[in-house]
């Protein structure tokens, strides 16, 4: 069974400047969720989809940070413009509908802002 | 906000030996998960206990839970090498889980 798929792995920008972010989630996997962990800490939830719409976007920082899951399956993550502050790791997990607490993580894509 | 805090945040050990990570967390949780990342790599998970479990085990893991004391606890037993990694502990409710700050452990050969 192949597991969630991110894009790029890793990615190097500077401030002020744009990225962008691509996961595909377990086929059939009804729930999306995009995490930011900052080094030395653990993940912090940005953003929760099912099926297309939105279910948790509290800790998503709205001025700069945007996501998008049209069709249901794959989402991106968009960064705009980059803070020093948002070098991370993103990493995106996927889940069943009703088993949210089982989460499928995929390897992450590491951001570095200069 | 982070739910769950672990405790020691860095463990260096000698293979062979057993290694101890504790978790607390502050609200009422429906489970408790622990997660495993490798450097470079996604969070891997290992083991999930429920709120109205006590004790589980699974392979050379065993994880405790006290609800009464908002607290958990990892063993790992006969480590290995392969064993280095960060160890996070994740609480779960609400249909989202919530990550502590995670664990260094360091299995020397």
């Amino acid at each position: 069974e192949a597991g969630v798929a991110q894009s790029p792995r890793y990615k190097i920008i500077e401030k002020r400047q744009s990225v962008a972010f691509w996961c595909n989630p377990i086929s059939g996997h009804a729930t999306l969720y995009w995490y930011q962990q900052i080094l030395g800490q653990g993940p912090k939830l940005l953003i929760q989809f099912q099926n297309n719409g939105v279910v948790d976007d509290s800790q998503l920082p709205k001025d700069r940070f945007s996501a998008e899951r049209l069709k249901g399956v794959d989402s991106t993550l968009k960064i705009q413009p980059a803070k020093l502050e948002d070098s991370a790791v993103y990493l995106c997990a996927s889940s069943f509908l009703g088993d949210e607490d089982t989460q499928y993580f995929g390897p992450g894509t590491r951001l570095t802002v200069l | 906000s982070q739910q769950g805090e672990e405790d020691p945040q860095a463990l260096s050990i000698q293979e062979g030996e057993n290694a101890t990570m504790n978790c607390s967390y502050k609200t009422s949780i429906n489970n408790l998960q622990w997660y495993r990342q490798n450097s470079g790599r996604g969070l891997v998970h290992l083991i999930l206990i429920r709120s109205n479990e006590r004790e589980k085990h699974s392979g050379r893991l065993r994880v405790t839970l006290d609800t009464s004391k908002k607290s958990s606890s990892l063993l790992i037993t006969a480590s290995r090498a392969a064993d280095t990694a960060s160890y996070f502990c994740a609480t779960g409710g609400n249909n989202r889980l919530a990550f502590g700050k995670g664990n260094q452990v360091v299995v020397i050969p």
